[in-house]
């Protein structure tokens, strides 16, 4: 149990739609990450956000966005669906950026029609 | 590039067997390295992480060792336990960046049998 939390479990979307996908991390943790990781694959960093801003970008195109919000919780937004979209999505939350580790979320598994 | 490349799965061993999956990597400088852990319908947990040269990561029974002469990280564990069934994941955060930058390898499953 890492204290972070993900909503929904599972998400099913057309392509071409928009979705949100949500994080709450642990209490007092102002840095989160977001990664993406294809069915059989590592995950890939998309990006960090530190205290509301972003704060470091892997390469994703810029129809994925985030914000992070004071009281702890965070969003992913992804623009236009693609099929290839279609993936497991982690949160991990840490203590400052430069922290000894990162705790990690259950997921949201993302599928795209 | 950074780049981690790990040994592919699925691996299948009998209880009390021993394990080692072989986890090599490209990057500049100085990274450091970690193995997460990820069990059915959970999030990643960090196993182990080594910070430096010839460092030794360890926990619940498993050991890396930071190889800086063979750029490896390789996992091992003297005695399996059906409860280590999981996917394994070798991981690298390159020299300067932050925590959340990492760079994993595909991942390594290992189902332990009874």
């Amino acid at each position: 149990e890492t204290g972070v939390t993900q909503s929904p479990t599972h998400l099913i979307k057309t392509r071409g739609q928009q979705v949100t996908l949500r994080c709450s991390s642990q209490s007092g943790h102002n840095t989160v990450s977001w990664y993406q990781q294809a069915l059989g694959q590592g995950p890939q960093f998309i990006f960090q956000y530190y205290r509301e801003e972003e704060n470091g970008r892997g390469n994703f195109p810029p129809r994925f966005s985030g914000l992070q919000f004071p009281n702890y919780s965070s969003e992913l937004n992804v623009n236009a669906l693609e099929l290839d979209d279609s993936a497991l999505y982690l949160c991990a939350s840490s203590l400052e950026v430069i922290a000894s580790r990162q705790y990690f979320g259950p997921g949201t598994r993302l599928t795209v029609t | 590039g950074n780049s981690v490349t790990q040994m592919e799965g699925p691996v299948t061993l009998s209880e009390e067997a021993f394990l080692t999956i072989n986890c090599t990597y490209t990057a500049t400088g100085y990274p450091s390295l970690f193995w997460y852990v990820q069990y059915p319908g959970e999030g990643l947990q960090l196993l182990l992480k080594a910070t430096k040269a010839d460092d030794k990561g360890s926990n619940k029974g498993f050991e890396a060792t930071y190889r800086k002469e063979t750029t490896s990280f390789h996992l091992e564990k003297g005695s399996v336990q059906v409860s280590d069934s999981a996917v394994y994941f070798c991981a690298l955060r390159p020299y300067g960046g932050s925590q959340g930058n990492l760079i994993f390898g595909k991942g390594t499953k290992l189902s332990v049998k009874p």
